[in-house]
């Protein structure tokens, strides 16, 4: 079955970086579209970025453009999200998912369990 | 940017009541409409999309409907395990994706 499990959460100060880390089972990782979705503590959700199935389309929500990069390597069946400049409002739980289907990237679906990231001095 | 409101953000019901939730855009969307669920601490999961098309596995007494700006996500005889918090999130505007604010049903 399809498995995604995020890694790379924790505590950094504000202005400093992060990468997390999704790796991916179950399905053939190169064939999707995938997605980083966020949400801050008792908030909804918030798109982040999508990446194409070979990594040759990014694009990013307008409160991270220009300081967080998408990125996958289909040999290791991973996904990145290197946060740079990182703010307290990027404090949240960061979830990657998987396009639905390559002809419906936009649907979301599964979703890995979350890591936290919490941006505190 | 497309926003997704959602109506009521939160409301009581019993098991086995019918309950409707509602979804609007700010600009016609065709049927480019998805609803996930998410229980406390877990991650959100996929209900329907295409505004209408259940999920693989996901149970029956859940539909949606609409198209355009408005729709809406039917629970026909609510369940304990339906607890939840649940998103609609248009892909109209892909790969720009956008949530709306979320509908809390709680136990009356």
């Amino acid at each position: 079955q399809v498995q995604l499990v995020e890694s790379g959460g924790g505590v950094v100060q504000p202005g400093r970086s992060l990468r997390l880390s999704c790796a991916a089972s179950g399905f053939t990782f190169s064939s999707y579209g995938m997605h980083w979705v966020r949400q801050a503590p008792g908030k909804g959700l918030e798109w982040v970025a999508v990446i194409s199935y070979d990594g040759s389309n990014k694009y990013y929500a307008d409160s991270v453009k220009g300081r967080f990069t998408i990125s996958r390597d289909n040999s290791k069946n991973t996904l990145y999200l290197q946060m740079n400049s990182l703010r307290a409002e990027d404090t949240a739980v960061y979830y990657c998912a998987k396009g639905l289907r390559t002809t419906k990237p936009g649907i979301a679906s599964p979703w890995g369990q979350g890591t936290l990231v919490t941006v505190s001095s | 940017a497309i926003r997704m409101t959602q109506s009521p953000s939160s409301f009581s019901a019993s098991t086995g009541d019918r309950v409707t939730i509602t979804c609007r855009a700010s600009q016609g969307i065709s049927s480019y409409l998805a609803w996930y669920q998410q229980k406390p601490g877990k991650a959100p999961k996929l209900l329907i999309y295409a505004a209408s098309t259940l999920q693989s596995g996901v149970p029956s007494r859940f539909s949606g409907s609409g198209s355009g700006t408005d729709f809406t996500l039917t629970i026909s005889c609510l369940q304990s395990e339906d607890f939840a918090t649940y998103y609609c999130q248009q892909y109209y505007s892909y790969p720009r994706l956008t949530f709306g604010g979320g509908t809390k049903v709680e136990i009356k």
